[in-house]
């Protein structure tokens, strides 16, 4: 069975900083594309971050650019994102989800529960 | 990078009806569209991948169709258990872009 577990979400000032994590099960950080997905409280999904399998092709959203890192340990099967500068705007639920393409215009997709960022004074 | 436009916003249909959500990319995407069903305190739920392919487990009262920048799923017959935001996703070797998402309720 496969699992996407995001911890590391809390309470942040504007400006402040946070790292949160997802731990993987049941397939490899390795082999898969991983993503950031945010949503804020009672508003629509926005893309933030991806990370190849060789973890040599990272690309963000526009907004965030320049101020959220993505990384993975592969070791620990688990994907990081470090917010920094962060704006009372990045408040949400922080998911991280994969998505295998098996051609024939099949895919699965996988997302965890998430992990809730707020950014208040 | 591709921006996604979703509309409506947001519908009320009756119990039957048949119900149609536009999706346009700001750029050409070919065939590389998802569509996604989100219930209240749920992740979001696969339906549709490739522009039209239904995923495995979709009822058949739901179909897409599109290439290029403009694309529509449509419920067929609206049941109670189709209350959701819906979105559209391209997904053109750039980054993932989703829809502002369009809700759909019973009338």
């Amino acid at each position: 069975e496969v699992q996407l577990v995001e911890s590391g979400g809390g309470l942040v000032q504007p400006g402040g900083s946070l790292r949160v994590s997802c731990v993987v099960s049941g397939l490899s950080v390795s082999t898969e594309w991983m993503h950031w997905v945010r949503q804020a409280p009672g508003e629509g999904l926005v893309w933030v971050a991806r990370i190849s399998p060789d973890g040599k092709r990272i690309t963000y959203g526009e907004v965030v650019k320049g101020r959220f890192t993505i990384s993975k340990d592969d070791a620990d099967n688990t994907v990081h994102l470090e917010m920094n500068s962060l704006r009372v705007e990045d408040t949400g639920v922080y998911h991280c989800t994969t998505r295998r393409d098996y051609g024939s215009g099949k895919a699965v997709d996988f997302w965890g529960q998430g992990t809730m960022v707020t950014v208040s004074s | 990078d591709i921006q996604m436009t979703q509309s409506p916003s947001s519908l009320s249909a009756s119990v039957g009806d048949r119900v149609t959500i536009t999706c346009r990319a700001s750029q050409a995407i070919g065939g590389y569209l998802t569509w996604y069903q989100q219930k209240p305190g749920k992740t979001p739920k696969l339906l549709i991948y490739a522009a039209s392919t239904l995923q495995s487990g979709v009822p058949s009262r739901f179909s897409a169709s599109g290439s290029g920048t403009d694309f529509t799923l449509t419920i067929s017959s609206l049941q109670p258990e189709d209350v959701a935001t819906y979105y559209c996703q391209g997904y053109n070797g750039a980054p993932w872009a989703f829809g502002q998402g369009t809700r759909v309720e019973i009338k």
